[in-house]
C-alpha cells in the first residue's frame, strides 16, 4: 500500500495563478483533510471531508476550495494564488474509528512558493 | 472545542541525554492525546497515542508519555536520545466521540540533538 500519496512535491506559483493540488489514499478511510503547516504555527486544517460526497470548512478555509472526487481522493484548488498561500500542504486520512478513536495518516506534503 | 499548548518551541540537548518534550491541553471533553514526528522534508508520522487506560503510553523509537488528567498534561519523553530524534514534535488532541475525527495541533517543539 502507498498510503496516503499527494502531488506535486513543489510548485511555485506567480501571484493570481491558480493551481490543484491532488491527494490520494489507498487505505479504504472515509475521511480525509487538508492542512497547511507554517513556521511557529504547526498544523491548521483548511477543509475536511468526513465521507464521499461531503466536505466542510476549517480553520483557514479562505481562498480555497476542495472536491471530494470519490472515496480515495481529495483535492484542493488555489483559484487566485496569493503570496500569503505559501505554505507546505499536508493531505491526511483517518482510519476508521472505533469508540471514537482518531487516527489520521498524512501524506509527504506539497511545498508551495507563490511569488 | 480543543485546543494544545507546547510550551517550548525549540529543545537542544546532547546526544544520550534524556529529554522532555512538554504538552498541555485544554478541553470540556473527555479526550484522546496524540504525539506525531516530523523528520526533515517528510509528512507527519504517529510517534504514540493515549486512548484510555494506563496513563504511561510507550511509542515508537523509545518514546513514552504520560498523561496526567488534573494537569491537563501530556508530556513526552526519552531516557537517552540520538542525532536521529532530531525532529519537529507535534502534540495533538482530539475529542471523544468526535466523528469528524478532527485533530488540534499544537505549534511544534524543534528537538535538536547535538553530538
Amino acid at each position: 500500500n502507498a498510503g496516503v500519496t499527494q502531488t506535486p512535491k513543489f510548485q511555485v506559483l506567480k501571484t493570481g495563478q491558480s493551481m490543484t493540488l491532488q491527494c490520494a489514499q489507498d487505505m479504504n478511510h472515509n475521511s480525509m483533510y487538508w492542512y497547511r503547516q507554517d513556521p511557529g504555527m504547526g498544523l491548521r486544517l483548511i477543509y475536511y471531508s468526513a465521507s464521499e460526497g461531503t466536505t466542510d470548512k476549517g480553520e483557514v478555509p479562505n481562498g480555497y476550495n476542495v472536491s471530494r472526487l470519490n472515496k480515495r481522493e481529495f483535492s484542493l484548488r488555489l483559484e487566485s494564488a496569493a503570496p500569503s498561500q505559501t505554505s507546505v500542504y499536508f493531505c491526511a486520512s483517518r482510519a476508521p474509528g472505533t469508540s471514537g478513536y482518531n487516527e489520521q495518516f498524512f501524506g509527504p506534503g506539497t511545498r508551495l512558493t507563490v511569488l | 472545542a480543543q485546543s494544545v499548548t507546547q510550551l517550548d518551541s525549540q529543545v537542544p540537548v546532547f546526544e544520550e541525554a534524556p529529554v522532555e518534550l512538554r504538552c498541555n491541553y485544554s478541553s470540556s471533553v473527555s479526550v484522546y492525546l496524540f504525539w506525531y514526528v516530523q523528520y526533515p522534508n517528510q509528512g507527519l508520522q504517529l510517534l504514540l497515542k493515549y486512548l484510555s487506560g494506563s496513563t504511561l503510553v510507550k511509542g515508537i523509537n523509545g518514546f513514552e508519555a504520560e498523561f496526567n488528567k488534573s494537569q491537563t498534561s501530556f508530556h513526552l519523553r526519552k531516557p537517552s536520545v540520538h542525532i536521529s530524534d532530531t525532529a519537529e514534535y507535534f502534540c495533538a488532541v482530539s475529542g471523544r466521540g468526535s466523528t469528524l475525527g478532527r485533530l488540534y495541533f499544537g505549534r511544534g517543539t524543534q528537538l535538536t540533538v547535538w553530538p
